[in-house]
């Protein structure tokens, strides 16, 4: 049971270029969703998705782009990278029941734009 | 706006000692978790408490929702328990909005 997996897990990219973080689960989780964190702050929502073919934007949507064809995977496109996208990326899905909800991260992507 | 706001910021104990980290928040809660990020970046979801008390072995938290707080009870601290600590909630929007954090630093 790998749980959330996130690749890459480092990544350069210049200004202007595109590129897709992966992420999968295997716990057949339905909602799944992707954060970012800059440095001292806390983790802020991008886009999630409450099942197959649903997406909504979270707080800080621009320049990002996501689609969910199959429960397993929840990739997050940027469009044309920008220097303000510098940031460690983590995806999460999540279980809701009605009593309780439980969140698994993945370990992150460390991206860099030049 | 939603607000998410913990204290204190910043904590160093010596092993063995008790904390106690805070979580206020600007309005009625559908979901409250607590999480632990390691000194590695890895993110551990710690507690669903959106109100009441629940315990895990040393770690404990309450929630009073009515007065919009939720607090962490760290005992008896290990080395391990080093990292941040994230209080997070979701206002029934399915966005989860997290606070800045408490770092907490346990000295051998």
């Amino acid at each position: 049971n790998a749980g959330v997996t996130q690749t890459p897990k480092f990544q350069v990219l210049k200004t202007g270029q595109s590129m897709t973080l992966q992420c999968a689960q295997d716990m057949n989780h339905e909602y799944m969703s992707w954060y970012r964190q800059d440095p001292g702050m806390g983790l802020r929502l991008i886009h999630y998705s409450v099942g197959a073919g649903i997406t909504d934007q979270g707080e800080v949507p621009n320049g990002y782009n996501v689609s969910r064809s199959t429960t397993e995977d929840f990739p997050l496109r940027l469009l044309s990278a920008a220097p303000s996208q510098t940031s460690v990326y983590f995806c999460a899905s999540s279980y809701r029941l009605p009593g309780g909800v439980g969140y698994t991260f993945g370990s992150g992507t460390r991206l860099t734009v030049v | 706006g939603i607000q998410v706001e913990q204290s204190p910021p910043d904590l160093i104990l010596q092993e063995g000692a008790n904390s106690t980290l805070r979580c206020n928040f600007s309005d009625s809660v559908n979901n409250l978790q607590w999480f632990h990020q390691n000194p590695w970046g890895q993110l551990i979801n710690l507690f669903y408490i959106p109100s009441g008390t629940k315990q895990n072995g040393r770690l404990s938290a309450t929630t009073v929702a009515t007065e919009r707080y939720s607090l962490l009870y760290i005992s008896s601290s290990q080395t391990t328990d080093s990292g941040v600590y994230f209080c997070a909630v979701d206002f029934g929007n399915e966005k989860l909005t997290f606070g800045t954090g408490t770092r907490l630093t346990i000295i051998p």
